[in-house]
């Protein structure tokens, strides 16, 4: 079973929707998770962390964690077309050197 | 800003050749990694470095070897090249030690092996 599972989609939405992300992990020891975007041919950029249950917003992203359900997930409100790319969510645990496992993305098109 | 610098963007090596790829960071960051990025497979830790001249195995180091010699610079190496060893190499660094420290990337090196 992998430790950071996500939805590869792709997930399809118009300008202007909100676009949902989600992310589940296997490892309840894992304190931190982190969203980066990804363009192609790029390498992947931070977008929000997390670490406490609940929301936590940056400007159009919403990130929320759900210790319980062991459930990790981005909204973005007023998708843009500059938002496609593929969306990587990364979960850290609490003991190795701030070391990253990354679930293998969601690619999120959104379309004019 | 956070600047991790990959020297070779893209290289294209022959099987049974030595390749070195070189990662440098200029924010006194104490952790470094090296991860692959392959279609379907995701981001896939090699090595990482928590410490100058410390280093502990990812999840796929097999073929890889590492050296850090200084805080700032991060090898990784292919001893032998092999073809199943075309990917992007990704270098990364992060502050210090415990979970809630991003991860900084740099900017990829996409290696092929022939």
């Amino acid at each position: 079973q992998k430790e950071v599972e996500q939805n590869s989609g792709p997930l399809s939405v118009p300008e202007g929707a909100i676009a949902s992300l989600n992310c589940t992990y296997s490892d309840r020891g894992s304190q931190s998770f982190f969203w980066y975007r990804q363009y192609s041919g790029k390498s992947p950029e931070l977008i929000m962390f997390i670490y406490s249950n609940g929301d936590k917003e940056d400007g159009r992203f919403t990130a929320q964690l759900n210790k319980a359900s062991q459930y990790v997930s981005l909204l973005i409100r007023d998708s843009q077309p500059s938002d496609s790319a593929t969306y990587l969510c990364a979960g850290a645990g609490g003991t190795s050197y701030g070391k990253l496992t990354f679930g293998q993305g969601t690619i999120l098109t959104v379309h004019p | 800003d956070v600047k991790v610098t990959q020297s070779s963007r893209y290289l294209v090596k022959r099987t049974g050749e030595k390749v070195f790829l070189e990662c440098v960071q200029d924010m006194d960051h104490e952790n470094m990694f090296w991860y692959r990025q392959d279609p379907g497979l995701g981001l896939r830790l090699i090595y990482f470095s928590y410490d100058v001249k410390m280093k502990e195995k990812g999840d796929i180091p097999e073929g890889y070897s590492v050296s850090r010699e200084k805080k700032e610079r991060f090898s990784l190496i292919l001893e032998s090249a092999s073809t199943n060893q075309t990917s992007m190499y990704l270098c990364a660094s992060s502050l210090g030690s415990g979970s809630g420290n991003t991860i900084y990337f740099g900017e990829g090196s996409w290696l092929t092996v022939v």
